[in-house]
């Protein structure tokens, strides 16, 4: 069964670099999202992308992150200067419509730790 | 906004019992979508099962069921005859019927299957 791939599954960086964080989402699908989870808080949204460009996008989803379908295959998510509490699992998601109805499939995420 | 809340952190059952996780939501919304996500150790999270806003009817899967109570906003799955497999951290989440695509979630509920 095809499935959403994330790398690294680990990632350590110093505070103020930059990190990207990388997501294979399942072929046929169209729509794509970030999510995060803070230790022992909500996950929560950060961005959906559709058509090469943001459809939505939080709060949390400031001037430091960026996301990208640099190939036909791959979505990355940028973040430029990377701060402490930006330490969390990153999700990766697909689905293969936009609607409401339609399931999201998860990747297993990338836990990034800022020092 | 809308807020899932799951007031249960952690759980436990014993095998082939049943057991009933909780989850509360605030909307405004009258049309939207109830989901179960459930994440196994160092998985990702896959759908266990899901509800339309717009039906009486309680969603189904074999042994995971739910209670959908809209005038209360509750929507509690209930998981019988438990398997180790079931073993996991379950999420409730909600997404609103036209306005985003994003998903708000709960902060979870670890499940423990006792053998």
């Amino acid at each position: 069964e095809p499935e959403v791939t994330q790398t690294p599954s680990h990632q350590v960086t110093q505070m103020g670099q930059e990190v990207i964080l990388r997501c294979v989402p399942i072929s046929n699908h169209l729509y794509f999202y970030w999510y995060r989870q803070i230790l022992g808080q909500k996950v929560e949204f950060l961005v959906s992308f559709y058509n090469n460009e943001i459809s939505e996008k939080s709060e949390i989803f400031d001037d430091q992150f960026s996301v990208e379908r640099p190939d036909g295959s791959n979505f990355t998510l940028k973040i430029r200067s990377t701060k402490l509490e930006d330490s969390a699992m990153y999700f990766c998601a697909s689905s293969e419509l936009g609607q409401a109805y339609n399931e999201q499939f998860f990747g297993p995420g990338t836990r990034l730790t800022v020092l | 906004a809308q807020t899932v809340t799951q007031s249960q952190p952690e759980m436990s059952v014993q095998e082939a019992e049943t057991v009933t996780l909780s989850c509360t939501y605030d909307t405004s919304e009258s049309d939207y979508y109830l989901f179960w996500y459930k994440q196994p150790p160092s998985r990702q999270m896959i759908l266990v099962i899901r509800q339309e806003a717009y039906k009486q009817q309680n969603a189904t899967e074999n042994r995971f069921s739910v209670n959908f109570q809209k005038a209360a906003k509750s929507f509690s799955l209930k998981i019988s005859d438990s398997q180790l497999g079931d073993a996991a951290m379950y999420f409730c989440a909600y997404r609103a019927y036209n306005t985003g695509n994003q998903f708000y979630f709960g902060t979870g509920t670890s499940l423990t299957v006792i053998p």
